[in-house]
């Protein structure tokens, strides 16, 4: 049971260069969520996915962009990386209502350099 | 601006001893508090919750107080273990679901 699975662990950017995310998950969740994890600052919401086919802005989304690609599968882009993203990301999915648990992933570090 | 603010960032405590996290909101309208454990290269991962109509809740050395009028509830961890050193995050939200806040995170070392 693999859970939230993210891709890739680490990568390297340079300023200006784009790439993109990925995170799956097979616990058949509704909702899925892309947080960024900073020093000081704790775990910022950047995108979630209420259900497939929808997205939502969270509280730092400028310079992301996001695709619910089906129920499964939930994408983050940074089309032109700045060093201001370098940071630790982690996909999360849940049910809409109930407990409201979160389940992440291992988390994907992004250095822009 | 911090809609849950969490203190302290860093915790030194040694073994046996009772660790305590505290953390404040100013959102009324949040109805469900979690705390989330995190070990170095994992995601976060459910510790324990709470909801407003209750004090407090208790799951094994794990203890959450929630004071509402006060707006403050924090985590006490009894008869600390090394094991338990690892990053905790009390968090936030509405509905139990969705947009859920965190606060920005306490290490905590408990030291043998």
């Amino acid at each position: 049971n693999a859970g939230v699975t993210q891709t890739p662990k680490f990568q390297v950017l340079k300023t200006g260069q784009s790439m993109t995310l990925q995170c799956a998950q097979d616990m058949n969740h509704n909702s899925m969520y892309w947080y960024r994890q900073d020093p000081g600052m704790g775990l910022r919401l950047i995108y979630y996915s209420a259900s497939e086919g929808t997205t939502d802005k969270g509280e730092v989304p400028n310079g992301y962009n996001v695709s619910r690609l089906n129920k499964r599968e939930f994408s983050l882009r940074l089309e032109s990386a700045a060093p201001s993203q370098t940071s630790v990301y982690f996909c999360a999915s849940s049910e809409p209502t109930g407990p409201g648990e979160l389940f992440f992933g291992e988390g994907s570090r992004l250095t822009v350099l | 601006q911090q809609q849950v603010k969490q203190s302290p960032q860093s915790l030194i405590v040694q073994k046996g001893g009772i660790s305590i996290i505290n953390c404040a909101y100013e959102n009324t309208a949040f109805d469900y508090f979690p705390w989330y454990q995190q070990f170095p290269g994992k995601g976060p991962a459910l510790l324990i919750a709470i909801r407003p109509d209750v004090s407090e809740k208790k799951e094994g050395r794990f203890t959450i107080s929630f004071n509402k009028s006060a707006k403050q509830f924090s985590l006490h961890i009894m008869d600390s273990q090394p094991g338990d050193s690892a990053t905790y995050f009390c968090a936030a939200s509405i509905g139990g679901y969705q947009k859920v806040t965190f606060g920005i995170g306490t290490k905590l070392q408990v030291i043998p």
